[in-house]
């Protein structure tokens, strides 16, 4: 168990919905990251935050949004959804912006749009 | 922007062999970190290589790190069939207000009886 919890683990939602993705991060991390997992693809690193703000920002299309909450934990919102949203996205986290990046993935929210 | 490319994609080997996973980036970094995937499953830390000439062994798997080639290699000795599963390298692209991991495109192991 790497500490970092995301939920839900398994989402299905019908073209154009919006979902939202959340992620509690380690105790005590203040970084956490987001990535796309998909077949064609691979593991794309979508956005960043730190401490509540926005530090990096990836292949995240205009339709993705995140922030990042007082409490630390972090949420992926997902809108106008297609079909080709679909896929195992990560929230990991890590402790600072100092030092290596050792990053902790958490189980992943599968996403199913039909 | 970075690109880290690894190769082969996907790789059968024999239980007993030994082979290499190759991992070559683009831009400067001396921080690389090695994951393992099972299937549906997240990503397990396995590696983390700070330094250049850096190398770290656990069990049949040894990693390195070259930061003047940019090439890191993930080699497996004396595979067996529990090592099946998808590995990652991935670059720490860090400096200024930021820091994050640039990963590889996978390697899927497939190690048979």
């Amino acid at each position: 168990d790497s500490g970092v919890t995301q939920t839900p683990k398994h989402l299905i939602t019908a073209t154009g919905q919006r979902v939202t993705l959340r992620c509690s991060p380690r105790s005590g991390d203040l970084s956490v990251y987001w990535y796309q997992q998909s077949l064609d693809q691979g593991l794309q690193f979508l956005i960043q935050y730190y401490n509540g703000e926005e530090r990096a920002k990836g292949n995240i299309l205009e339709r993705f949004s995140a922030q990042q909450f007082p409490d630390l934990h972090s949420e992926l919102n997902l809108s106008s959804l297609e079909l080709g949203d679909s896929a195992l996205y990560f929230c990991a986290s890590s402790a600072s912006l100092q030092g290596p990046t050792e990053a902790f993935f958490g189980q992943g929210t599968r996403l199913t749009v039909v | 922007e970075l690109k880290v490319e690894q190769n082969p994609l996907f790789l059968s080997m024999q239980e007993g062999k030994n082979y290499t996973i190759y991992c070559n980036y683009s831009t400067t970094s001396d921080r690389l970190y090695w994951y393992r995937q099972d299937p549906g499953k997240s990503l397990e830390s396995l590696f983390v290589l700070l330094s250049n000439g850096a190398v770290k062994q656990e069990g049949r798997l040894m990693a390195s790190l070259d930061t003047k080639a940019r090439l890191s290699t993930l080699h497996i000795t004396a595979a067996v069939h529990d090592l099946s599963a998808t590995y990652f390298c991935a670059v720490d692209e860090y400096g200024g207000a930021t820091n994050k991991l640039i990963f590889g495109t996978g390697t899927l192991l497939a190690v048979q009886p």
